[in-house]
């Protein structure tokens, strides 16, 4: 079993919806998560960043953590076709190396 | 603006050739990590660096060596290339201290192993 899963998707939505993004993982020592988002041919770049439980908002993005479930969410309102990317949850026991999700491939129709 | 360049977008090499991955970043970091990217597998850490001269491995070292000679440049090796290596390449760098869990990524190299 990995330690961090995440559905690969694709998920295709219509412009203006509400998108979650979950991931679910193992190791209860884990204590620093992230999103990152992935254009097509780039690099990840940092989306969100929450430590411990409880929720971070930025703009359109929410991101999520319930440690006693063992869960991570990102929700993004009013979804625009420029979100099409893979979005990668990332997590950390200590604040050096981070364990990745495979990534969920969102897809926002116009 | 933060800065973690990758010596080549994409390559093709044969198999037992040595390859060369240079990443270099502009934002003084300490902190450089060599990551491969599959699909369904996600980022899998090959290799680390938490200063000059200093290295340690990830997940998945085998096949694979590093060198940081300075601070801003950490080179991945295949000293001999085979083709379950074809992957995309992706180099990044963070602080040391708060904020270290903040990894900024260069924009990968796409290796083809025939």
């Amino acid at each position: 079993q990995k330690e961090v899963e995440q559905d690969p998707g694709p998920l295709s939505v219509p412009e203006g919806a509400i998108v979650s993004l979950n991931c679910t993982y193992s190791n209860s020592a884990f204590q620093y998560f992230m999103w990152y988002r992935q254009y097509s041919r780039k690099g990840p770049e940092l989306l969100m960043y929450t430590y411990s439980s409880g929720n971070k908002e930025d703009g359109r993005f929410t991101a999520q953590v319930d440690k006693s479930s063992k869960y991570i969410s990102l929700f993004i309102r009013d979804s625009q076709p420029s979100d099409s990317a893979t979005y990668l949850c990332a997590m950390s026991e200590s604040r050096r190396a981070l364990t990745f999700g495979s990534g969920t491939r969102l897809q926002v129709q116009p | 603006d933060v800065k973690v360049t990758q010596s080549s977008r994409y390559l093709v090499k044969r198999t037992g050739e040595k390859v060369f991955l240079e990443c270099v970043q502009d934002m003084d970091h300490e902190n450089m990590f060599w990551y491969r990217q599959d699909p369904g597998l996600g980022l899998r850490l090959i290799y680390f660096s938490y200063d000059v001269k200093m290295k340690e491995k990830g997940d998945i070292p085998e096949g694979y060596s590093v060198s940081r000679e300075k601070k801003e440049r950490f080179s991945l090796i295949l000293e001999s290339a085979s083709t379950n290596q074809t992957s995309m390449y992706l180099c990044a760098s963070s602080f040391r201290g708060r904020g270290e869990e903040t990894q900024y990524f260069g924009p990968g190299t796409r290796l083809l192993v025939l």
